[in-house]
């Protein structure tokens, strides 16, 4: 089973509607991250968490919200979506133990367009 | 703060060719250095990761990559590739201390027949 997992894998919604991404880990790992990915951008930061009580954002955080609701679960939220929003999205956790360098493990994307 | 620089966002390159994928960093401080790989609609994987020690660190699938702290590059490399290398290559960087980590804008592998 893969260690960290997003739901859904695809996605397409309208202009306007609000939608959850969702992360799951298995790793134990207290961090979490959601990126987004753009062609010719690679991956921009927009929000991460460090344990169920501390959220901060990322470099991109407009036109988004999280919710880290247990160490394992960490959701992405638009709340309007808008087509600029179109892009892949990518859940990681890292490993805060000292030496590992603060290493990310990656979910397999999830792919929202918005119309 | 710390950015990435990609130089070169695709390089072709023949089969059994080897290739160079430049990677630059801005850091006043000291950084640990990353490439993860993309492989076609699946997530990043990492490749190798520079901590400390030896500069030149071996990672999965014959890729290498070297440490300069002079130059502030960490440079990926491989003497032969496959097609199966094909792929989306992203340096990144974080600080010890630190709290995130920046990605570079990403090199797209071609392996040509």
């Amino acid at each position: 089973d893969a260690d960290v997992t997003q739901t859904p894998r695809n996605r397409i919604t309208k202009t306007g509607k609000r939608i959850m991404l969702e992360c799951s880990q298995t790793k134990g790992h207290d961090r979490m991250y959601w990126y987004r990915q753009d062609p010719g951008l690679g991956l921009r930061l927009i929000y991460y968490s460090f344990d169920v009580k501390d959220i901060n954002k990322g470099e991109i955080s407009d036109g988004y919200s999280v919710s880290r609701q247990a160490q394992a679960k960490f959701s992405l939220s638009l709340e309007s979506a808008i087509p600029n929003q179109t892009a892949l999205y990518f859940c990681a956790t890292s490993d805060s133990s000292p030496g590992q360098g603060n290493k990310q493990y990656f979910g397999p994307g999830t792919r929202l367009t918005v119309t | 703060a710390q950015s990435v620089t990609q130089l070169d966002s695709q390089v072709p390159v023949f089969e059994e060719a080897p290739v160079e994928l430049r990677c630059n960093y801005s850091s006043s401080v000291s950084v640990y250095l990353f490439w993860y790989v993309q492989y076609p609609n699946q997530g990043l994987q990492l490749l190798l990761k520079y901590l400390s020690g030896s500069t030149l660190v071996k990672g999965i699938n014959g890729f290498e990559a070297e440490f300069n702290k002079s130059q502030t590059s960490f440079h990926l490399r491989k003497p032969s590739v496959h097609i199966s290398d094909t792929a989306e290559y992203f340096c990144a960087v974080s600080r010890p201390t630190g709290n995130q980590f920046y990605f570079g804008t990403g090199t797209s592998l071609t392996v040509i027949p």
